[in-house]
């Protein structure tokens, strides 16, 4: 079911900023791109989401290649409370609203 | 706002009881939906509402699960009997009117159920 791959885990030095990637390779035209994460022990957070264009939120930027193959979600200065999994989702039009996580990506951020 | 909250946040339950759980979505939130996350598995989709009605149920796993959501507020999720493997994070989100719009889904921190 999952339409979207991500590395399974990533580090990042605090204060840097975080890259996280996604493939998307079979998205549709009319498909957005929507980025959670989840600390552990909470509910999966909202971050940001995305159609054709990049996106710049308080919390990240979500950058879409023109093709719409794959994304990048930037914590810009990551902290170490950024650390938790980060899920990248195709939401797909058809069924309205059945999000399929996958198993995302476990960014550790390192002081 | 208050967030998406939901009670209990842990239960402990023997297998063959039952158990309900519920979810208080984000105030003028018309659609509703039921998540869960079993051991070692991904967060998987249950059910989704628009205000009292059942948009989606596919991903119920079976007829010992029963949604309700009367009046379109608040909802339940009714496990009985419970099994084993019904052991999981229930999760429950919202989101504003629209479900075929790009309105995200704020979920809330789920109930831990424990089936021994």
């Amino acid at each position: 079911d999952a339409k979207t791959t991500q590395p399974p885990s990533m580090d990042c030095a605090e204060g840097r900023a975080a890259n996280l990637p996604c493939n998307h390779s079979t998205i549709s035209g009319n498909e957005y791109v929507y980025w959670y994460r989840q600390i552990h022990s909470q509910g999966p957070q909202y971050i940001i989401h995305g159609l054709k264009n990049n996106e710049t939120n308080e919390m990240a930027s979500l950058i879409i290649t023109e093709d719409r193959k794959s994304s990048t979600l930037i914590l810009p200065h990551a902290t170490l409370r950024d650390t938790a999994v980060y899920y990248c989702i195709v939401r797909p039009t058809n069924t309205g609203n059945q999000f399929y996580f996958g198993t995302g990506t476990s960014l550790t951020v390192i002081p | 706002e208050a967030g998406v909250t939901q009670f209990p946040s842990h239960s402990v339950i023997e297998k063959g009881q039952t158990v309900t759980l519920r979810c208080d979505p984000i105030s003028g939130h018309d659609n509703l939906y039921w998540y869960r996350r079993v051991m070692g598995k991904e967060i998987k989709f249950l059910l989704h509402f628009v205000k009292e009605s059942k948009q989606d149920e596919s991903g119920m796993p079976n007829n010992r699960f029963l949604a309700e959501r009367t009046g379109g507020t608040y909802s339940t999720l009714k496990v009985q009997p419970a099994e084993l493997e019904d052991s999981g994070v229930y999760f429950c989100a919202s989101s504003q009117s629209g479900w075929w719009t790009d309105s995200p889904l704020h979920f809330g921190n789920g109930t831990r159920l424990t089936v021994t």
